[in-house]
């Protein structure tokens, strides 16, 4: 069955530690990748997204993530976090052959000043 | 541009009754995709419409269903509702949707709460 997998559910870090969120995914076919984030009272936005060529994509906010298709997996990183990105990241897949994203069940971060 | 619109934003609703949700997309994109978003199992989709046709399906009772207007603005309906439907009801749209490469633009939500 096609589904996402966070490892985290809940990630508490101080401002300017290191992030790294895990996802790894269960899918066939030629896959897009997409990491969402929710701010409080705020709406899903798309932070980066993978559709082919370099692994290595770059987002907004200074994340970026990378896919390595032999581990299946899509993590998003940050150098140094701030108070202001406190928010719930998701992890989502599709293909080109349907719509539809599956999403993973969401981590929390929560960044203290 | 303006980004996708979804109304009401917040509804109260008794078991039973029905309800009807609206989405509004993007200007230019025709592809249309509902999701619902609860605690308990994350985000799933629902259905999705391009050029008010139903393309793709999830796996949701026939309850649930929806439409897709020549302005490809979209409306969704929950008959009969109980107290598991009560979930923050996303929109996204997309400009081509199935078949390519696309990126999915989410709405606000409309909340829903079923007493």
């Amino acid at each position: 069955a096609q589904s996402v997998s966070q490892h985290n559910h809940h990630v508490i870090l101080s401002e300017a530690a290191s992030l790294e969120l895990g996802c790894n995914y269960s899918y066939g076919g030629t896959v897009n990748l997409f990491w969402y984030v929710q701010y409080p009272g705020q709406h899903l936005q798309l932070l980066l997204k993978y559709f082919s060529g370099d692994p290595l994509v770059k987002g907004i906010k200074g994340f970026e993530a990378e896919f390595i298709k032999s581990k299946f997996s899509f993590n998003l990183r940050k150098p140094s976090v701030q108070w202001s990105d406190t928010a719930e990241y998701f992890c989502a897949v599709n293909n080109q052959a349907g719509t539809a994203l599956i999403f993973g069940k969401g981590t929390t971060l929560s960044v203290s000043s | 541009k303006a980004g996708v619109t979804q109304t009401p934003r917040y509804l109260i609703k008794t078991r039973g009754q029905q309800v009807t949700l609206s989405c509004s997309p993007i200007s230019g994109h025709r592809s249309v995709s509902w999701y619902q978003q609860t605690p308990g199992q994350g985000l799933q989709f629902l259905f999705e419409y391009f050029s008010e046709t139903q393309r793709n399906k999830g796996n949701f009772p026939g309850r649930f269903s929806g439409r897709q207007f020549s302005n490809s603005r979209s409306e969704m309906n929950v008959s009969t509702l109980e107290l598991g439907d009560s979930a923050l009801y996303l929109c996204a749209s997309s400009f081509r949707g199935q078949g390519y490469s696309d990126t999915q633009y989410f709405g606000p939500g409309t909340r829903l709460t079923v007493l």
